[in-house]
């Protein structure tokens, strides 16, 4: 399965600024999935990103909050924009085969804190 | 609209001791089911369930899958310390040519020794 590189691992930030999140994968894949965990909850997708076409995004998350980049096969970044203290969580990029046998893999997490 | 729902929500247990995890769901498009560990950012994957009634094995952790009642359970065998983390069920779905993870709320799971 692919390794993914996920930085940074944590920050903590000022509200109104802005933080981007970048993702490498070792290996080049279709689909790059991003995702949210606030504090105790489950993980929530945030939006897909193909490479060569506009990130799809989920009910409740709109591209000026979260702007996403796939310049290529093997590269994502997320951006949170203008941040509050409820965007402080944990954002995880994910990559996968659809329908693999191995599930998806997912970066090492990035636990930010909005002060 | 689609849902995963876990339980218990949180356990407490004493090395030793055998777990279940539950796991329901309501998905439409059902393509599988994943059960994953996360201790502390990043989940790691357990087991890949398509098939009802068949069931993945890997050392003191099991699953199965129900099809038909919509549901799996994780078991897990002479617990450890280091099997506390919290256990994530997920359900892929396929629609409109994408594929999608169903996350349910998690089951913390924590071993006395």
């Amino acid at each position: 399965s692919a390794v993914i590189s996920q930085k940074p691992s944590r920050d903590i930030c000022q509200r109104g600024t802005s933080l981007t999140i970048q993702c490498q994968v070792d290996s080049q894949v279709t689909m790059m999935f991003w995702y949210r965990q606030q504090p105790g909850q489950s993980l929530t997708l945030i939006a897909t990103a193909n490479q060569g076409s506009e990130a799809t995004y989920e009910s409740g998350f709109v591209i000026d909050k979260f702007p996403i980049s796939r310049p290529n096969l093997t590269f994502s970044t997320l951006t949170v924009s203008n941040m509050s203290p409820e965007d402080s969580s944990i954002y995880l990029c994910s990559v996968g085969p659809p329908g693999g046998g191995y599930g998806y893999t997912f970066g090492s997490g990035t636990r930010l804190t909005v002060v | 609209e689609d849902k995963v729902v876990q339980s218990p929500l949180s356990l407490v247990v004493h090395e030793g001791d055998t777990v279940t995890l539950n796991c329901s769901y309501e998905v439409t498009n059902f393509r599988s089911l994943l059960w994953y560990k996360q201790e502390k950012k990043a989940p790691t994957f357990l087991f890949m369930l398509t098939s009802s009634g068949i069931e993945k094995k890997s050392g003191r952790l099991s699953s199965i899958l129900d099809k038909k009642e919509l549901f799996s359970i994780l078991n897990i065998t002479a617990t450890q310390t280091g099997d506390s983390a919290v256990y994530l069920c997920a359900v892929e779905s396929f629609a409109s040519g994408t594929y999608k993870y169903i996350f349910g709320t998690g089951t913390r799971l924590k071993v006395l020794a």
